[in-house]
């Protein structure tokens, strides 16, 4: 078991300019979830997936942020027209069953910076 | 805003102590997970405590529940450098599908 797998871990942008990250869950794992997080905080909720649906996302996530999850499996969060606002760490979780009640497993994040 | 809040905010103790934070939350919870996070790196699942359970072990690690007072602890025991990290707390809230964070608690182990 591989665990979840995010890409790329560190992205340098210019500001306006667009950036996707890719999530890969843990095979079998039915649930995906995107958070933000910035230094000396705790990870904020952006979105969640149940398969391919989208089932919630946050005020967090403005028009300029779109996640999918085609086909149930990898997902991806791109971010159009970044902000410097939009500087801190990107993380995925995926878990399994068919309620929230089970154990969410975190990737290493992927740190974005807009300069 | 955050459902849960840690405490202290940051823990300094010698190898060997054990170090204590706490947790307290806000609304009715299916379950509350604890996480530890090195510096730039992701989480780590510690471990996962259900609404009806009072007490987990795992390890060195020792959690408790009170669902009463909407407070959780987390019990390190003899402390090693390696357990330096940020420890967070994060409640599944009933009817929800996620979790939420607090802000943490900056644990430093000094050898």
């Amino acid at each position: 078991d591989t665990g979840v797998s995010q890409d790329p871990r560190h992205k340098i942008t210019k500001r306006g300019q667009n950036v996707t990250f890719r999530c890969d869950p843990i095979s079998e794992h039915n649930r995906l979830y995107w958070y933000r997080q910035t230094l000396g905080q705790g990870p904020e909720f952006l979105t969640y997936f149940q398969n391919e649906a989208q089932l919630e996302k946050s005020r967090l996530l403005s028009d300029r942020f779109s996640a999918e999850r085609p086909k149930g499996s990898f997902s991806t969060l791109e971010i159009q027209r970044t902000e410097q606002g939009d500087s801190a760490m990107y993380l995925c979780a995926s878990s399994f069953g068919p309620s929230s009640g089970n154990t969410i497993y975190f990737g290493e994040g992927s740190w974005l910076t807009v300069v | 805003s955050q459902q849960g809040e840690e405490d202290p905010q940051a823990l300094s103790i010698q190898e060997g102590e054990n170090a204590t934070m706490n947790c307290s939350y806000k609304t009715s919870i299916n379950n509350l997970q604890w996480y530890r996070q090195n510096s730039g790196r992701g989480l780590v699942h510690l471990i996962l405590i259900r609404s009806n359970e009072r007490e987990k072990h795992s390890g060195r690690l020792r959690v408790t529940l009170d669902t009463s007072k909407k407070s959780s602890s987390l019990l390190i025991t003899a402390s090693r450098a390696a357990d330096t990290a940020s420890y967070f707390c994060a409640t599944n809230i009933q009817g929800a599908q996620k979790l939420v964070f607090g802000q943490g608690t900056r644990l430093t182990i000094n050898p």
